[in-house]
């Protein structure tokens, strides 16, 4: 079964806008990690939370984790043009060792100038 | 300096060939990845490589096979090349239980 669900699929806004995305998973985890994806490009770090953790920040990014949910929520505050990309949710999971994350199937994001 | 580097960037082949495909990481990480990224974006973990010991994705069929001649290497091999492998396939790496840093990607496809 797959681990790591992002909503909505796809999310279209206009510049200036927030952006929220949200991801569930299915069993225990370490940390939760968000990733951006430019068309045709690698992924890039944005964020990680750990599993004690509740909210975290990074310039415009702000994500919250739900252990009990297990859910987290990626918010981008005054979006930007440039902020278009396919946002990946991905899970370290408890005890996995050195066996990679699980990726979510990825959110969508267009930001319409 | 690019951190985590793969080689070639785009692989066009023929169906029952082999290939491979070169990561290099210079972050000094003591586990690298190779994940595939299919037609739909959905990203697998393939391997796990760390202190020498490998943690496979059961799915992955044994025509592929990493391997690391040292830390800072992990390279893909794959046997015999079908249709359905084409992919984009990603190499990363990471610090323990961190973050990871992905390559730029390598575009498999089989023909």
């Amino acid at each position: 079964s797959q681990q790591g669900e992002e909503d909505p699929q796809a999310l279209s806004i206009q510049e200036g806008e927030n952006a929220t995305m949200n991801c569930s998973y299915k069993t225990s985890i370490n940390n939760l990690q968000w990733y951006r994806q430019n068309s045709g490009r690698g992924l890039v770090h944005l964020i990680l939370i750990r599993s004690n953790e509740r909210e975290k920040h990074s310039g415009r990014l702000r994500v919250t984790l739900d252990t009990s949910k297990k859910s987290s929520s990626l918010l981008i505050t005054a979006s930007r043009a440039a902020d278009t990309a396919s946002y990946f949710c991905a899970t370290d999971t408890e005890g996995g060792g050195a066996d990679g994350l699980t990726f979510g199937k990825g959110t969508h994001l267009i930001i319409q100038p | 300096d690019t951190a985590v580097s793969q080689t070639p960037k785009y692989l066009v082949t023929q169906m029952g060939n082999d290939k491979s495909i070169k990561c290099e990481q210079n972050l000094g990480h003591d586990t690298m990845y190779w994940y595939k990224q299919d037609s739909k974006k959905f990203l697998k973990i393939m391997f796990s490589y760390n202190n020498k010991e490998l943690i496979i994705n059961e799915t992955v069929p044994n025509r592929f096979s990493p391997k690391s001649p040292d830390k800072a290497h992990l390279n893909l091999h794959i046997n015999s090349l079908e249709l359905g492998d084409s992919a984009v396939y990603f190499c990363a790496s990471s610090q323990e239980v961190n973050e990871q840093f992905f390559g730029p990607g390598t575009r498999l496809t089989v023909l």
